[in-house]
Formats: C-alpha cells, structure tokens, sequence
C-alpha cells in the first residue's frame, strides 16, 4: 500500500499570509506512460464532506479559487494557499490514487492565526 | 448539478448487517467509476472501495479491512451506487460516503453521507 504523509498536522497562518501543506508518498505516484500525477488535494470543512481542490498534482478543480495552487512530482507534494481567507478553514488531505487501495494522508488542520 | 445522496445508515449491533444506497444524479452514472468511503468520529479518511464503469471493465475493488465482509454494487438502470456490510463491527462506526469519479480522480464528487453507529 502507499502510505500518504502530510506535514504539519495543524498550521494557524494569519489572514493574507500564504499557507504550504506538504504530502509524501513512500512511493512514487507519477505514471510513467503520459507523465502524469495521480496525486489530488481535498478540503473538508467542518460538518461537510470532502471537496475535490487540486487533481494530477497541479491542475485546479473547476470553480476552486487561483489563490490555491498544488506541485510538486513524483513522491513530494504542496498545496498552497498564497493568501489565506477566513473561509479556508478547514482540513486539507491529500490522496493518491495511483494505485488500489487509494489512500489519503492523515490530514492537516488549518486554522487562522 | 451533480448530486449524490446516500441513505440506509444507522445504529446497528456487533455482526449485524446493513445496506446502503447512493442515488446519483446531474452526471452519466453508467460511465462514472463509483466509489465508498468512511471517516471515523474525529478522525481521517478511509478508502472502502470502487466499482469502476461497465465500458472500464467493471472491476471491483476492496479494502483489506472490508473484504470479505462488505459488497460493493452498482444498478445503472437506477442511477444507484450500494453497499452492503455484513458481519459489522464496532470499528467501522463512521460517516459514509459515496464518491463519483468522472474523470480527474475516483472523488471528484462526494455525497453529504450517512452516518452508521455500530452499537450493543
């Protein structure tokens, strides 16, 4: 199984300050066959379900606000806020689904400071 | 507007058995790879499994922790995603939730859940 971990597990980053959550792979998530990423980003706010942001790694789901961008290749990711709003408060998680069975990472807490 | 909504949960005792129902709707069901999954009160998330597009081969795919004891259908002619669990435990108390995927991930879509207690 590929395991997914985020770093941190909570984040508190003042209002219009940039926001980084980092995912790791133990095994790298990139097809080799068209170059892509099978590596997404979620929110999850509280009282609701998941919410798809960033998919392939980089490429933002439709109606997701620019301020939220993803990168990285291979087994290292980012998700990153550039300017935090209020209503980014929630808790991210990055899955891979690369390969059965699809795992998430535990999770990041992002709060305002 | 792409909608899923999931019913069936409930309290249930140890070894007991439920099934759950996802109705879809807003989207091509019969080409969406559909998925479950779980989340533990105040905990992360939990892939159960798939079942992929007929014209995708149909396959099913489980959990370790489930297989075995949960069943993963489709009926295209509903629009209706299922799971059935038997032999339930105490552990898999959680929120489900039932995921479309129609073409970026397996969640690109995710219902508003159902809540399944199991409890003696």
């Amino acid at each position: 199984d590929i395991v997914m971990t985020q770093s941190p597990d909570s984040l508190a980053v003042s209002l219009g300050e940039r926001a980084t959550i980092n995912c790791k792979s133990s095994q790298s998530v990139l097809k080799r066959s068209n170059n892509k990423n099978y590596l997404a980003w979620y929110q999850q706010k509280p009282g609701q379900p998941p919410k798809l942001l960033i998919y392939r790694a980089s490429t933002r789901e439709s109606g997701v606000p620019d301020r939220f961008s993803g990168s990285g290749s291979g087994t290292d990711f980012t998700l990153t806020i550039s300017s935090l709003q209020a209503e980014d408060v929630a808790v991210y998680y990055c899955q891979q689904y690369y390969s059965t069975p699809i795992t998430f990472g535990q999770g990041t807490r992002l709060e305002i400071k | 507007e792409v909608q899923l909504v999931e019913s069936g949960g409930g309290l249930v005792k140890p070894g007991g058995s439920l099934r759950l129902s996802c109705a879809a709707s807003g989207f091509s069901f019969s080409n969406a790879c559909m998925s479950w999954a779980r989340q533990a009160p105040g905990k992360g998330l939990e892939w159960i499994g798939r079942v992929k597009s007929k014209s995708d081969g149909g396959t099913i795919d489980y959990a370790a922790p489930v297989k075995g004891r949960f069943t993963i259908s489709r009926d295209d002619s509903k629009n209706t995603l299922y799971l059935q669990m038997n032999s339930l435990k105490t552990e898999d108390t959680a929120m489900f939730y039932c995921g479309a995927g129609t073409g970026a991930t397996d969640f690109d879509y995710w219902g508003q859940g159902t809540l399944v207690t199991v409890s003696s």
